[in-house]
């Protein structure tokens, strides 16, 4: 089962803030973040090894909360740049990578 | 430059017929990963290799074959069995399992007419 991610998809004007959360059903040893734009390979953005990680810079960062199996990726003050795919991945027992549904955002002037 | 390399970009094919997709890195990664990408429905883990000459079964394996013969490549054949194939292929490396980035090629976007 992949993790769910939600919302599924989101419209932003620039400047406002969006919370992307990723649920699994399975135990998450880490959490990744990656961003992918149309047709394009997903670009990692940032990765949490551990339960209570909050990781990342001023405008995109990231919160892991292992025994909940969830983490949220925020984006504050959003760019144009910033529209794409997000997908959240992790590996599990057996070394295998698994991402989330992705949720696809939205900027627009 | 290291990197990972898919091709081709784009593979229109007759339905019932086989075809390979390549994948090859020059990163010396371990690790290996094919997923296929339809709309709306994230990245699926077709197959994953963890060293030369093993590979595991992702979560949507049937109708897809795969081989590590290198380090460096793992090629994906889609065959007559897959139902649906249309679909957008990524593949993706890390040097190991378990909480390393993953880096990923361009994908192809394959067309079964």
């Amino acid at each position: 089962q992949q993790p769910v991610q939600s919302p599924q998809a989101v419209i932003l004007r620039e400047g406002e803030d969006a919370v992307i959360n990723c649920s699994s059903s399975k135990a998450l040893y880490s959490v990744h973040w990656y961003r992918q734009k149309h047709g394009e390979a997903p670009v990692f953005l940032m990765i949490l090894l551990k339960g209570g990680e909050q990781k990342g810079h001023e405008k995109i960062s990231a919160s892991f909360n292992e025994k909940k199996q969830q983490s949220s990726l925020y984006l504050t003050a959003s760019q144009l740049s910033y529209s794409g795919t997000y997908f959240c991945g992790s590996y599990s027992g057996a070394n295998n990578l698994f991402f989330g549904t992705g949720t696809r955002l939205t900027v627009i002037p | 430059d290291g990197g990972i390399t898919q091709s081709p970009k784009y593979l229109f094919r007759k339905e019932g017929q086989n075809v390979t997709l390549s994948c090859e890195q020059n990163l010396n990664h371990d690790a290996m990963y094919w997923y296929r990408q339809d709309p709306g429905q994230g990245l699926r883990l077709i197959y994953y290799s963890q060293i030369v000459n093993d590979f595991q079964k992702g979560d949507i394996a049937e109708g897809y074959s795969v081989s590590r013969e290198k380090k460096e490549s793992f090629p994906l054949t889609v065959t007559s069995a897959q139902k649906n194939p249309t679909a957008f292929y990524l593949c993706a490396s890390s040097p190991t399992g378990g909480g390393t980035e993953a880096f990923f090629g361009q994908g192809t976007r394959l067309t079964v007419v």
